[in-house]
């Protein structure tokens, strides 16, 4: 099965309302990364935490991290209609020597304009 | 354009016959990985290159996937014999090597096997 899961599945909101995505992971990590991707794309790169960071934020992105309860959570403040797209955080593992990233299932968003 | 790119962007086969996608990463990048996804899923990893070695590929992955990285530039994934469960987007991706480096995509190919 998959390392990371994200919750929820599915969200629905209004423009100008903020998205709180949360993954939950298995294993020990060295960081974890949420990805972003549109329909029938490749996934791009939002931000990276590293396992000694517990916040971390990037523009309208705030990204928490609790090693303890092996979950992080993504908000997405004000968010837009071009903020829709599924979202997957990707973690590696301390214990692996490719730095592979390991990805959940993702939760899709969609912004209502 | 400097970014991942992956040839071809679709393939519509007949089960049994043979393919191949290729895939092209940032050229400083040293590490290139190729990931399968499917419908409502998540990335799944295959396998991963460092230069030209291949140095880990998945337990899932039959004995019918192979892939090369001659000399540690472009990548080749070819899949024999496909079945209609290989249907799904191949995704290629790369990084600079470090554990902590984020990887960069490419729009995928996707694989229908009718």
């Amino acid at each position: 099965s998959q390392q990371g899961e994200e919750d929820p599945q599915a969200l629905s909101i209004q423009e100008g309302e903020n998205a709180t995505m949360n993954c939950s992971y298995k294993t020990s990590i060295n960081n974890l990364q949420w990805y972003r991707q549109n329909s029938g794309r490749g996934l791009v790169h939002l931000i990276l935490i590293r396992s000694n960071e517990r916040e971390k934020h990037s523009g309208r992105l705030r990204v928490t991290l609790d090693t303890s309860k092996k979950s992080s959570s993504l908000l997405i403040t004000a968010s837009r209609a071009a903020d829709t797209a599924s979202y997957f955080c990707a973690t590696v593992e301390v214990y692996t020597n490719a730095g592979k990233s390991t990805f959940g299932d993702g939760t899709t968003l969609t912004v209502k304009p | 354009d400097t970014g991942v790119s992956q040839d071809p962007r679709h393939k519509i086969t007949k089960r049994g016959q043979n393919v191949t996608f290729r895939c092209d990463p940032i050229s400083e990048h040293n590490r290139l990985y190729w990931y399968r996804q499917t419908l409502g899923q998540g990335p799944e990893f295959l396998t991963y290159f460092q230069n030209e070695a291949q140095l880990e590929k998945s337990r899932l992955l039959s004995d019918r996937f192979s892939a090369e990285r001659p000399k540690g530039s472009f990548s080749t994934l070819e899949i024999q014999r496909t079945e209609q469960g290989d249907s799904a987007m191949y995704l290629c991706a790369s990084s600079l090597g470090s554990s902590n480096e984020k990887l960069f995509f490419g729009s995928g190919t996707q694989l229908s096997v009718l």
